[in-house]
């Protein structure tokens, strides 16, 4: 079993629908939660993190983390065709290590 | 503000043949440097990652190695490329909690 598990997709959506994103994870002490955003044949851009439980938004974006579930999410509102990309999200372990555990990233498609 | 440089771009080279990507880091100092892989589907495979010059650790065996000259400074390396080494290499830096990426190079080994 992979410590983190996210659906590949392609997700395919009309401008301005709502879009959620999870990924679940296996190891109960990851304790920061990152979304990257990543372009075609771009590096990975960090979109926002949370730490432990919880939710944070930013603009359109709502990171949620459900710890006891081993389940995250990210949700976008009022989807554009500006928002087509692959997500892929992250997580570490609280302490000395700051290694990042990636999953493999949904790619996401909006269409006008 | 920081900035991650790193070159070339893109490169295609034969199999057999030496390889050297760069990444450079401006604006920080004694970053934490990584090194990953990209393949396609496969989702991103730390490779290296360095807490300090000369200091590098390696995270799966294979025939790269990498080096910190300096600082800010951070090399992949292999003397024989492989078919299995093409793809997408990209370079990141850590403060805090998150790591931040290079725009890459995509590799191909032909």
């Amino acid at each position: 079993q992979k410590e983190v598990e996210q659906d590949p997709g392609p997700l395919s959506v009309p401008e301005g629908a709502i879009v959620s994103l999870n990924c679940t994870y296996s190891n109960s002490a990851f304790q920061y939660f990152m979304w990257y955003r990543q372009y075609s044949r771009k590096g990975p851009e960090l979109l926002m993190y949370t730490y432990s439980s919880g939710n944070k938004e930013d603009g359109r974006f709502t990171a949620q983390v459900d710890k006891s579930s081993k389940y995250i999410s990210l949700f976008i509102r009022d989807s554009q065709p500006s928002d087509s990309a692959t997500y892929l999200c992250a997580m570490r372990e609280r302490g000395n290590t700051d290694k990042l555990i990636f999953g493999t990233g949904t790619r996401l498609q909006v269409f006008p | 503000s920081q900035t991650i440089h790193q070159w070339p771009a893109t490169l295609v080279q034969p199999v057999g043949s030496p390889l050297s990507l760069e990444c450079t880091v401006e604006g920080t100092s004694n970053p934490n440097l990584y090194w990953y892989r990209q393949a396609a589907g496969r989702g991103l495979q730390l490779l290296f990652y360095s807490v300090g010059i000369g200091q590098i650790s390696s995270e799966v065996p294979q025939n790269l190695s990498a080096s910190r000259p300096q600082d800010r400074q951070f090399i992949l390396s292999s003397k024989k490329l492989l078919l299995s080494d093409s793809g997408f290499y990209l370079c990141a830096w850590s403060e805090g909690v998150g790591q931040y990426f290079g725009p890459g190079t995509r590799l191909t080994v032909t």
